[in-house]
């Protein structure tokens, strides 16, 4: 897999956008980036994924860099219930496994 | 629909016990996975599956076996249960890796004592 690095940890006030960063400067050109989260202990959710494009879904916005190394995960608009572990993974295409990093411990404050 | 189902959700072994975790899907997929995940930690990836009656080695294989005998089963096995393997165990099925996302279940909180 092409390795990922995210912040430990982010604050971000109820309402306002929240931006997690990821860096993935080895990833190869048929690689998807995706983003899952976890809240409390509960199982993992998949939030978005793209390849070179931005993309947006009801949940969130995914911003790629023109060179692919790095993106950006946007929630428009932070709610309390977006506290949570935000993971960044890129599998690798040949591989067929998925592996998941540390990731982002977002904490949305009233 | 139940999507992906762990059972048991809680178990406690004394060490050198063994134990079956199973994994049901009923969406078709293709893919499966296991995972375990230690307090504070992330997700690391133990074995998977991209099929019926293969599997393949992940991060953390060692102390587990596992079985894929039916496309909607995964089994992760426990030979001889160690306290080292206290941890919450997570199973997730796909249709596959790329392209597609993958559903968890609500996991396995498995304690050895």
């Amino acid at each position: 897999d092409a390795k990922t690095t995210q912040p430990t940890s982010m604050d971000c006030a109820e309402g306002r956008a929240a931006n997690l960063p990821c860096n993935h400067s080895t990833i190869s050109g048929n690689e998807y980036v995706y983003w899952y989260r976890q809240i409390h202990s509960q199982g993992p959710q998949y939030i978005i994924h793209g390849l070179k494009n931005n993309e947006t879904n009801e949940m969130a916005s995914l911003i790629i860099t023109e060179d692919r190394k790095s993106s950006t995960l946007i929630l428009p608009h932070a709610t309390l219930r977006d506290t949570a572990v935000y993971y960044c993974i890129v599998p690798n295409y040949n591989n067929n496994d998925m592996r998941f990093g540390a990731g982002t411990r977002l904490t949305v404050k009233p | 629909n139940a999507g992906v189902t762990q059972t048991p959700k809680f178990r406690v072994l004394k060490t050198g016990q063994s134990m079956t975790l199973l994994c049901a899907q009923d969406m078709n997929h293709e893919y499966m996975y296991w995972y375990r995940q230690d307090p504070g930690m992330g997700l690391r990836l133990i074995h998977y599956s991209v099929g019926e009656g293969t599997t393949a080695k992940g991060e953390v294989p060692d102390g587990y076996n596992v079985s894929r005998l039916k496309k909607q089963n995964f089994l992760l096995g426990l030979e001889s249960a160690a306290p080292s393997q206290t941890s919450v165990y997570f199973c997730a099925s796909s249709t596959r890796t790329v392209y597609t996302e993958a559903f968890f279940g609500q996991g396995t909180r498995l304690t050895v004592v």
